[in-house]
């Protein structure tokens, strides 16, 4: 099965101003994650969509954060305005739903963002 | 509310030294604890899940074994490719969310 595709991969910009990434679920997969990884940590769940609705945004920086998944397949996520703390990898996750969910997740390969 | 504690930080092992890393955690209902590992630049790629205490799951040169409290990630004969952060994660049946470790840096020497 193709797996998460992301992106951009990497992005610069000033602080104040504003981004957005965009993710592409694996084909079937209800459930999508947004974590931060912000270097030397391990990831933390920023938001999580049950097909389109949001299951838990309890960790989402509402003032400046906001994500959608409109149809229920991909998601944007967009951070507005940026602040320095904001540099971090933006990693999206999908897991498969029903009788074969394990559990896991499968993740993309992330976007960089660097504020500066 | 959910904690998962990785130890070491990072550990540097010559080709073939053998080692263990730990992941100590908490949470309510545990549904499964999830082994990953991350390449620079990468997305974490999954390895193992462990639902019950006393499993064990085995894939080349790693064994993953799980207790009440804690998880250890061995690492037999250890080879140059196998370095890499290794996550911890544990899910619980209160919620669907994930929730990760720090994470051990490990280098493998030639």
């Amino acid at each position: 099965e193709a797996g998460v595709a992301q992106s951009p991969r990497y992005k610069i910009i000033e602080k104040r101003q504003s981004v957005a990434f965009w993710c592409n679920p694996i084909s079937g997969h209800a459930t999508l994650y947004w974590y931060q990884q912000i270097l030397g940590q391990g990831p933390k769940l920023l938001i999580q969509f049950q097909n389109n609705g949001v299951v838990d945004d309890s960790q989402l920086p509402k003032d400046r954060f906001s994500a959608e998944r409109l149809k229920g397949v991909d998601s944007t996520l967009k951070i507005q305005p940026a602040k320095l703390e904001d540099s971090a990898v933006y990693l999206c996750a999908s897991r498969r739903q029903g009788a074969s969910d394990t559990g896991e997740l499968f993740f993309g390969e992330g976007s960089r963002l660097t504020v500066l | 509310e959910d904690q998962v504690t990785q130890s070491p930080e990072a550990l540097r092992l010559q080709e073939g030294e053998s080692s263990s890393l730990n992941c100590s955690y908490t949470v309510s209902g545990l549904r499964g604890l999830f082994w990953y590992r991350q390449d620079p630049g990468k997305g974490p790629e999954f390895l193992f899940t462990l639902y019950s205490a006393g499993e064990e799951k085995e894939k080349e040169r790693l064994k993953a074994t799980l207790t009440k409290k804690e998880s250890f990630l061995h690492i037999t004969a250890p080879k140059p490719e196998d370095s890499a952060t290794y996550l911890c994660a544990v899910q619980s049946y209160n919620n669907n969310d994930m929730r990760f470790g720090a994470g051990t840096r490990l280098t493998v020497k030639p």
